[in-house]
């Protein structure tokens, strides 16, 4: 299978710990997103790398967040001091970003976050 | 500010019949618009996207309207199956020099399909 995978697949966490989900994208596909998704409402966006370069974040992305991409190839994105509101599904998405506006953008099976 | 809107949240359709979704926006700097699929508990799946350029794309069972000039598109689904119950985003990508590829999502639209 060579779609995007992340894991863990659901994490359960107590309010005040530190929590990181893994990306690993489509093989060849440069740029990566984050994305969160919380009930009824569509996907937000989180933040974007080109190759290993973070070229931007939202404002929803608190100093608590942080997310890597070493080397290029998987991301990691962590949740530091988590609270109540941060349980949401996390999508990650990838594509090829061959320089032309017009790219569709995959989505891995997400990871469901939920801090109690 | 919803940029783009899926004012339906629900649709319901027997099996066989036409599914219509629809989508506004309201940012006319978006180019490029995308429909994605999602099942519970999975991640959004690509169906079919247009080009500003374009009115109209096909992709088998699935064709996307766009009317620029309403800011307004469509998802049509037929025959509709009962495997395409699923929720229904649309989706808008903004072209500007160092676009980054940032989607704009809607709320949703949850399609039923009886059989």
């Amino acid at each position: 299978d060579t779609g995007v995978s992340q894991d863990p697949r659901h994490k359960i966490t107590k309010r005040g710990q530190n929590v990181t989900f893994r990306c690993d994208p489509i093989s060849e596909h440069n740029r990566l997103y984050w994305y969160r998704q919380t009930l009824g409402q569509g996907p937000e966006f989180l933040t974007y790398f080109q190759n290993e370069a973070q070229l931007e974040k939202s404002r929803l992305l608190s100093d608590r967040f942080s997310a890597e991409r070493p080397k290029g190839s998987f991301s990691t994105l962590e949740i530091q001091r988590t609270e109540q509101g941060d349980s949401a599904m996390y999508l990650c998405a990838s594509s090829q970003g061959q320089g032309a506006y017009q790219e569709t953008q995959y989505f891995g099976p997400g990871t469901r976050l939920l801090v109690l | 500010d919803q940029q783009v809107k899926q004012n339906s949240p629900s649709l319901s359709v027997q099996e066989g019949r036409i599914s219509i979704l629809n989508c506004d926006y309201t940012n006319s700097m978006f180019d490029y618009f995308l429909w994605y699929k999602k099942y519970p508990a999975e991640g959004p799946t690509f169906l079919i996207s247009i080009s500003s350029i374009k009115d109209k794309n096909e992709d088998g069972r699935f064709t996307v309207f766009l009317n620029k000039s309403a800011k307004h598109l469509s998802l049509h689904i037929v025959p509709s199956q009962p495997g395409d119950s699923a929720v229904y985003f649309c989706a808008a990508l903004k072209d500007y020099s160092g676009n980054t590829g940032k989607l704009i999502f809607g709320q949703g639209t949850t399609l039923q399909v009886k059989p």
